[in-house]
């Protein structure tokens, strides 16, 4: 069956540093990837999408890359700050591609410490 | 535009009886999603519309869900009767064009059956 998965575990990492988070998926071929950003009592965010046939994106001080022999996206905030803490989820469409049907993964939550 | 519209933003409600919680899309937009989020399983799609019609409904948990889209500008979710573990925050989501694009959600709403 298809499976997103993502870093259980909270991430915490130091002001300043860079940090990655993992999205890993089996039993799909999704023709994109999308990141959200989700805060506590709010609903998710969109913060960037990744095709199939894009190997990395950039946007401000993030970047996205996606490696589909790998079946991994990750997710990197260069130079984090305190307001960069929240959950990260990343989303895929369905394995029909195009059909409109995103399904997200579990999230990881990061915590950046002054 | 106001962004995507959920009400109520919280429900209390006793086991057994009918909810009905409500969304209005984006204007313009041809996707609308429910998600339902809890700690345990995460963001999970419920069911999807596009151009109003129901495409994919496999999330739905029970029979005692229901969606429905009467016109582009509003969809209502119904859980009757209602069960403690429906407790749960639901999402609404909408998109344009194909789902390849980013999904605005609403600020969900937070049910509590008890």
């Amino acid at each position: 069956s298809q499976k997103i998965e993502q870093n259980s575990e909270a991430l915490n990492i130091q002001e300043g540093k860079t940090a990655t988070l993992t999205c890993n998926y089996t039993n799909y071929s999704p023709a994109y990837l999308q990141w959200y950003r989700q805060d506590p009592g709010r609903g998710p965010v969109f913060l960037l999408l990744i095709r199939e046939n894009e190997k990395e994106k950039r946007k401000e001080r993030l970047k996205v890359t996606f490696d589909t022999t790998l079946k991994q996206s990750l997710f990197h905030i260069t130079a984090s700050q305190p307001a960069d803490s929240a959950t990260y989820l990343c989303a895929l469409d369905s394995p029909s591609s195009n059909t409109g049907k995103l399904i997200f993964g579990q999230g990881t939550t990061l915590q950046v410490k002054p | 535009d106001a962004g995507v519209i959920q009400s109520p933003r919280h429900e209390v409600t006793e086991m057994g009886q009918e909810v009905t919680l409500r969304c209005k899309p984006i204007s313009g937009h041809d996707y609308l999603f429910w998600y339902r989020q809890t700690m345990m399983r995460g963001l999970e799609l419920l069911i999807y519309f596009n151009n109003n019609v129901p495409i994919d409904d496999s999330g739905m948990p029970e029979d005692r869900f229901s969606a429905k889209m009467p016109n582009a500008s509003f969809s209502t979710l119904k859980i009757q009767p209602s069960e403690p573990r429906d407790s749960a925050v639901y999402f609404c989501a909408s998109s344009f064009h194909r789902g390849s694009t980013e999904a605005f959600f609403g600020q969900g709403t937070r049910l509590t059956v008890v």
